[in-house]
């Protein structure tokens, strides 16, 4: 069964530039899996932040940018906020209707 | 603005059912799809299944098949979820979200927190 690995957890300073992934444990990601982003906060539903690989959502600051890193889907934090910390979540498509989630990053900023 | 409102919060026994619904607003709701999507305490975000309303069609995470029914009626824009068999386990908060054909989710419901305790 494939399963979409993300960092469990991962830390950056105030300012500073993070690259979360999102990948499989059987072959690469590619576009053709239209990678998306969600960040979550405690008790709030997720938010979307990617989709299409790259395209931002409305609204979300142009700090955040997608991509494929490799055989990974990739999100980028640019100048890392306070308000950034918070869970972050990849879906991919797997064809036939399909979709998975990633485990998740629970981002630090400190 | 397209707005999902979901229903309210439900409390059921271990092997019964539960409906949850969930009212799109603001948008064309047959040309996209109504995911639902399963949240434990403390845990990930996990796909449930999928409905295309203009369609139909409905799609199921291997681990629900079999136990859910996602179902939708274009007439009051509204989508379902039915989790039958219910265990402990299944005590989670259900989201819907609208989403693509390609599984990116633009707009989600407020979720709906189902307790499943004898």
């Amino acid at each position: 069964q494939t399963v979409v690995t993300q960092e469990p957890s991962f830390s950056v300073s105030p300012g500073g530039t993070v690259t979360l992934t999102c990948g499989l444990t059987s072959g690469s990601v590619s576009t053709t899996h239209y990678p998306s982003w969600y960040q979550q906060t405690p008790g709030q539903a997720p938010r979307t932040l990617i989709y299409s690989t790259n395209t931002r959502s409305s609204g979300v600051p142009d700090r955040f940018s997608g991509s494929i890193l490799g055989n990974k889907a990739a999100l980028t934090i640019t100048g890392a906020q306070a308000d950034d910390e918070a869970d972050y979540y990849c879906v991919l498509y797997m064809g036939s209707g399909n979709v998975i989630f990633g485990g998740g990053t629970k981002l630090t900023v400190l | 603005q397209v707005q999902l409102v979901q229903s309210e919060a439900e409390v059921k026994k271990p092997g019964s059912s539960v409906k949850v619904s969930c009212k799109a607003s603001g948008g064309t709701f047959s040309s996209y799809t109504v995911n639902w999507v399963r949240q434990a305490p403390g845990q990930g975000l996990e796909w449930v299944g999928r409905i295309i309303p203009g369609a139909d069609i409905p799609n199921y995470a291997q681990r629900f098949r079999g136990r859910v029914t996602i179902t939708a009626d274009k007439s009051s824009t509204t989508a379902y979820m039915e989790l039958r068999s219910l265990r402990s386990d299944d005590t989670a908060v259900f989201y819907c979200a609208r989403g693509s054909l390609y599984g990116d989710l633009d707009f989600w419901g407020q979720g709906t927190l189902v307790t499943v305790s004898s």
